[in-house]
């Protein structure tokens, strides 16, 4: 069992540039999480979704966009990507009522 | 609204030492508790929960007890080892919740 599973685990990337962080799970989980986490710090809520084709604003959404077009399938897209999104990305998801499973996330520099 | 309060990090312990880190939140209703556990370079695990009051959650020598009077749920660990070393961040679930909301987490680091 897989769990869930976020690629790439690095990236550098260079300011204006795009990319996408993929994350798919493999647990039938209809709850779906995007956090960040910036070095010392706790996580922050992105986005999050709560089935194939619903997603909300977490916290901190600026500069983020998600979809969800099947119930295995999280990703995460940066647009213009900027110095202050160098951060670890942690995708997870969870049933209904119980504990979060985590990715083992994505360390993403922006330079 | 709905919030947790962790005590400050960074608690530094000797090997063999007592632990509490202490939790409180605020929710609606009667939230399930957990503790997670986050290691070095690595993504958070679930460590113990808790979904009614006065349940204790137990789990590699770790306990936290879900105490509904005083809204917490303190982690306590009787004798911590180096390996313990980590973040641990307490993440109440309010029930009906889609957003799920953690804070700042506690580091532990414990030296030999």
């Amino acid at each position: 069992n897989a769990g869930v599973t976020q690629t790439p685990k690095f990236r550098i990337l260079k300011i204006g540039q795009s990319m996408t962080l993929q994350c798919t799970q493999d647990m039938n989980h209809n709850y779906m999480y995007w956090y960040r986490q910036d070095p010392g710090m706790g996580l922050k809520l992105i986005y999050y979704s709560v089935g194939a084709g619903i997603t909300d604003k977490g916290e901190v959404p600026n500069g983020y966009n998600v979809s969800r077009s099947t119930t295995e399938d999280f990703p995460l897209r940066l647009e213009l990507a900027a110095p202050s999104q160098t951060s670890v990305y942690f995708c997870a998801s969870r049933p209904q009522s119980t504990e979060a499973f985590f990715g083992q996330g994505t360390r993403l520099t922006v330079v | 609204g709905d919030s947790v309060t962790q005590m400050e990090g960074p608690v530094t312990l000797s090997e063999e030492a007592f632990l509490t880190i202490n939790c409180t939140y605020t929710a609606t209703g009667y939230p399930s508790l957990f503790w997670y556990v986050q290691y070095p370079g690595e993504g958070l695990q679930l460590l113990l929960k808790a979904t009614k009051a006065d349940d204790k959650g137990s789990n590699k020598g770790f306990e936290a007890t879900y105490r509904k009077e005083t809204t917490s749920f303190h982690l306590e660990k009787g004798s911590v080892q180096v390996s313990d070393s980590a973040v641990y961040f307490c993440a109440p679930l309010p029930s009906g919740t889609y957003k799920y909301i953690f804070g700042t987490g506690t580091r532990l680091k414990v030296l030999a």
